[in-house]
């Protein structure tokens, strides 16, 4: 069974730092995408990032850039110059390509610090 | 562009009830999938449907069900429920329902059992 480990239930970073989240998966398919999610206190679940397993170079959407080491089944998350905004619950996410569901971690609770 | 609406936002109900959560999914997306949150937990992956047809479903028991109608719109029915079913109901659609293409979320109705 597919399988995300968030090993991070909290992370604080200071305002303007850089801060790592981690996630790891399981799976034995060859053709997936992984994501990272964020859920503020309002709740709806954003899209911050995503990466193609096939794919070898890291995905980077401004800020957010990813660390995809597919051998070790290893997907972290980098926010670079963190915002007060950026302080939200994060989901990292996999899901197999030709199928439409995702299976998620359990989250890191991220606080940003003024 | 709305973006996916559920409703009703809460909802409370008692044991042994039935519950019927609406979904309407940005237009032109034919795929809407359904998740379970509980409190301090990732989403986990109910139903998804595409062109009105069940695509996929997860470990769920029977007492939950769903439909998609020719609008795309979808309703997920859970029946006899249980303390445990408490949670948010997340509702994400998107264009064909494979990982290709970004699932966008609603923001939940969250179902309170008592």
């Amino acid at each position: 069974a597919q399988t995300v480990t968030q090993s991070q239930p909290e992370m604080s970073v200071q305002e303007a730092e850089t801060v790592t989240l981690s996630c790891t998966y399981d799976t034995s398919e060859s053709d997936y995408y992984l994501f990272w999610y964020k859920q503020p206190p309002s709740r709806q679940m954003i899209l911050v990032i995503r990466q193609e397993a096939y794919k070898q170079q890291n995905a980077t959407e401004n800020r957010f850039s990813v660390n995809f080491q597919k051998a070790a089944k290893s997907f972290s998350l980098k926010i670079s110059d963190s915002q007060l905004g950026d302080a939200a619950m994060y989901f990292c996410a996999y899901g197999v390509t030709n199928a439409g569901k995702s299976t998620f971690g359990d989250g890191t609770t991220l606080t940003v610090k003024p | 562009d709305a973006g996916v609406t559920q409703s009703p936002t809460h909802l409370i109900k008692t044991r042994g009830q039935h519950v019927t959560l609406r979904c309407s999914p940005i237009s032109g997306h034919k795929s809407v999938s359904w998740y379970q949150q509980v409190l301090g937990q990732g989403p986990q992956f109910i139903f998804q449907y595409y062109e009105k047809e069940e695509r996929g479903r997860g470990n769920f028991p029977d007492r939950f069900s769903a439909r998609q109608f020719p609008n795309y719109s979808s309703e997920l029915n859970v029946n006899a429920l249980l303390l445990g079913d408490s949670a948010l109901y997340l509702c994400a659609s998107s264009l064909i329902g494979q990982l290709n293409q970004p699932q966008h979320f609603g923001d939940g109705t969250r179902l309170s059992i008592l």
